[in-house]
């Protein structure tokens, strides 16, 4: 089992609609979560961080994180064609270096 | 602030040879990782270098080597080339701060194709 499971998709929506990216992890050590967003041909770029549990906003992007079942979520409200790309979740536990998931790809057609 | 820049973005080697990738971190960063993409595999961690010494390596073969030099900016090295090392690799930056954790920020990407 790896550290950190995320499913690749891809996940399909209409503009507009509300999407839930989720991820599961098995290390309770995990402290510090992050999620990143990559498009086509560019290197990840960081969208939220979060500490322990609970919710973080961020306009259209709330992060969640329950440590209690070990299961973090991106929600993105509203969503555009322009959110068209690969999600990453990362996380680790203080140390310098994250262990990340696989990516979810997100398509939002018009 | 700039960000992260890797050169060059894209190359195209052969087999056995060797190439060098170049990076230069977010002004301030004393961190620099670099990971290697596939679709495989995803996001796979290389190793860390932190004021010009390596403080943390993944499971890469010795192939994969690399260098911070005293202005933060790192080179990574890949010798006798394979055809499975095809990848994007990725370098990150971040301010290295201990006892927390350092987000990382990271650059566009190498994209290393060999034939």
């Amino acid at each position: 089992q790896k550290e950190v499971e995320q499913d690749p998709g891809p996940l399909s929506v209409p503009e507009g609609a509300i999407v839930s990216l989720n991820c599961t992890y098995s290390n309770s050590a995990f402290q510090y979560f992050m999620w990143y967003r990559q498009y086509s041909r560019k290197g990840p770029e960081l969208l939220m961080y979060t500490y322990s549990s609970g919710n973080k906003e961020d306009g259209r992007f709330t992060a969640q994180v329950d440590k209690s079942s070990k299961y973090i979520s991106l929600f993105i409200r509203d969503s555009q064609p322009s959110d068209s790309a690969t999600y990453l979740c990362a996380m680790n536990a203080g140390s310098y270096i994250p262990t990340f998931g696989r990516g979810t790809s997100l398509i939002v057609h018009p | 602030k700039a960000g992260v820049t890797q050169t060059p973005r894209y190359l195209i080697k052969t087999r056995g040879q060797q190439v060098t990738l170049s990076c230069s971190p977010i002004s301030g960063h004393r961190s620099v990782s670099w990971y290697q993409q596939t679709p495989g595999q995803g996001l796979q961690f290389l190793f860390e270098y932190f004021s010009e010494t390596q403080r943390n390596k993944g499971n890469f073969p010795g192939r994969f080597s690399g260098r911070q030099f005293s202005n933060s900016r790192s080179e990574m090295n890949v010798s006798t080339l394979e055809l499975g090392d095809s990848a994007l690799y990725l370098c990150a930056s971040s301010p290295g701060t201990v006892g927390e954790a350092d987000t990382q920020y990271f650059g566009p990407g190498t994209r290393l194709t060999v034939l």
